[in-house]
């Protein structure tokens, strides 16, 4: 089955930890993308990357950190930095296909500061 | 700045009533129109692509529609099982994403 797999589904982190977050995709798709999702908002765009070890900010980098060293994966650490990271997580993930782009996503990942 | 709107924010449908969902947008070059559907505590389920003003799209009771500055979800006859958020987001010339708030929509039996 192709898709995209998030891990874990829920993860808690205690104030000033690092905890990452694992993307995976077997879609062959280039681009990868890390969106954040709070009540009421629109998904938030965190980091980006087109090509592997290639990745680009998005509009609320601050606090994250990703890398791209295989196309498959796309891990993203939330630093201690991040001021309120409490936060639905969510990967996609897209390709250009016979009528153009379209992003997919993975199933995400619910993450609670104690 | 591209900027996509949805409204209404939230809907309640009887069962059988059919009605339409609204995404205006603001975009530098339009290279594509998104609908997705999300349930709660789980990723957007890819819905359409629309590219062009005129074009549709369908998929069981679900229609998307496509102008120039807006674009439009119908829902046909819904079902509670229709019940979702769903969203809209465009993408522009610099290959990003931007997507709007979602409208939550209620279907009752």
């Amino acid at each position: 089955d192709g898709g995209i797999t998030q891990s874990p589904k829920y993860l808690f982190r205690k104030e000033g930890q690092n905890v990452t977050l694992s993307c995976e995709q077997n879609l062959n798709h280039d681009a990868m993308y890390w969106y954040r999702q709070d009540p009421g908002q629109g998904l938030r765009l965190i980091y980006y990357s087109q090509i592997v070890n290639d990745f680009q900010k998005g509009d609320i980098a601050e606090g994250y950190s990703v890398s791209r060293e295989k196309k498959e994966s796309f891990p993203l650490t939330v630093t201690s930095a991040q001021k309120n990271p409490t936060a639905f997580y969510l990967c996609a993930s897209s390709t250009k296909g016979t009528s153009g782009y379209t992003q997919y996503f993975g199933p995400g990942t619910r993450l609670t500061v104690l | 700045e591209d900027q996509v709107t949805q409204s209404p924010e939230a809907l309640r449908l009887q069962e059988g009533e059919s009605s339409s969902l609204n995404c205006s947008y603001t975009v530098s070059g339009l290279r594509g129109l998104f609908w997705y559907r999300q349930d709660p505590g789980k990723g957007p389920e890819f819905l359409f692509t629309l590219y062009s003003a005129g074009e549709e799209k369908e998929k069981e009771r679900l229609k998307a529609t496509l102008t120039k500055k807006e674009s439009f979800l119908h829902i046909t006859a819904p079902k509670p099982e229709d019940s979702a958020t769903y969203l809209c987001a465009v993408r522009d010339y610099g290959q990003n994403f931007v997507f709007g708030p979602g409208t939550r929509l209620s279907v009752l039996p």
